[in-house]
């Protein structure tokens, strides 16, 4: 059974880089499949983030691209997000997840999610 | 704004059917595969529909999926409360702005 875990600082201030880690047990991130980042502001829908692919192709929302990082370590099954220059807007549940890639675009595994709040 | 439309409400007694729509366009609806998901409160969201119509393993064959066109929908039927969930549909989009993309979201409220 896939299972993921996002873990990381639960209040970052403004201007800050936001930092995420999605910990996956149960499969092999180095395999086929995407694996991806959506977030939640509160009381608000999903927004993707940014998905990876092959342990280096990214593909970043256009609305976030100019700040988004996502990198793979395969060495520790994980992926990671930063996100720099935050502001209060940034402010929403993090959850990571297995992206079924193209061309059927679904996210099939999501972790529980993390709140991160933007706040000095 | 989201790309994709869905109503922000939709509600329905027990054991009825209820259908919810998702909008979209040529760029993302009308040329890709729909996927839908039942997020239950304070939750994580949950894959109820992909490929526009197919079930993953463990979703109830009350969940049901179509796509025409532009435009999808999500189908229960055999209402419980236990569906009062907000749902989103989602796919690719390769407009300018391209990715993946949801819609608003829907909140069904079984009365």
């Amino acid at each position: 059974q896939v299972q993921l875990q996002e873990s990381g600082p639960g209040l970052v201030k403004p201007s800050e880089t936001l930092s995420l880690t999605c910990a996956v047990s149960g499969y092999s991130i180095s395999s086929t499949y995407y694996w991806g980042w959506i977030r939640q502001p509160p009381g608000k829908g999903l927004e993707w983030i940014a998905t990876i692919y092959d342990s280096g192709t990214t593909y970043y929302n256009p609305s976030l691209k100019s700040r988004v990082t996502m990198s793979v370590d395969t060495s520790k099954n994980q992926f990671s997000l930063n996100l720099s220059s935050v502001t209060a807007a940034d402010t929403a549940v993090y959850y990571c997840a297995r992206d079924y890639g193209s061309p059927r675009y679904f996210f099939d595994y999501w972790g529980q999610g993390t709140l991160v709040t933007v706040s000095s | 704004q989201s790309v994709l439309t869905q109503p922000p409400s939709v509600s329905a007694a027990p054991g009825q059917k209820v259908t919810i729509s998702c909008s979209g366009s040529s760029s993302n609806i009308g040329n890709n595969y729909v996927s839908w998901y039942q997020q239950l409160p304070g939750t994580a969201p949950k894959l109820l529909i992909y490929d526009n119509n197919k079930r993953p393993s463990g979703i109830p064959d009350r969940f049901s999926g179509s796509k025409s066109g532009t435009s999808a929908t999500l189908g229960i039927t055999g209402l419980q409360t236990g569906d009062e969930a907000d749902y989103y549909c989602g796919t690719w989009d390769t407009s300018l702005s391209a990715g993946r993309v949801f819609g608003g979201g829907t909140k069904l409220t079984v009365l």
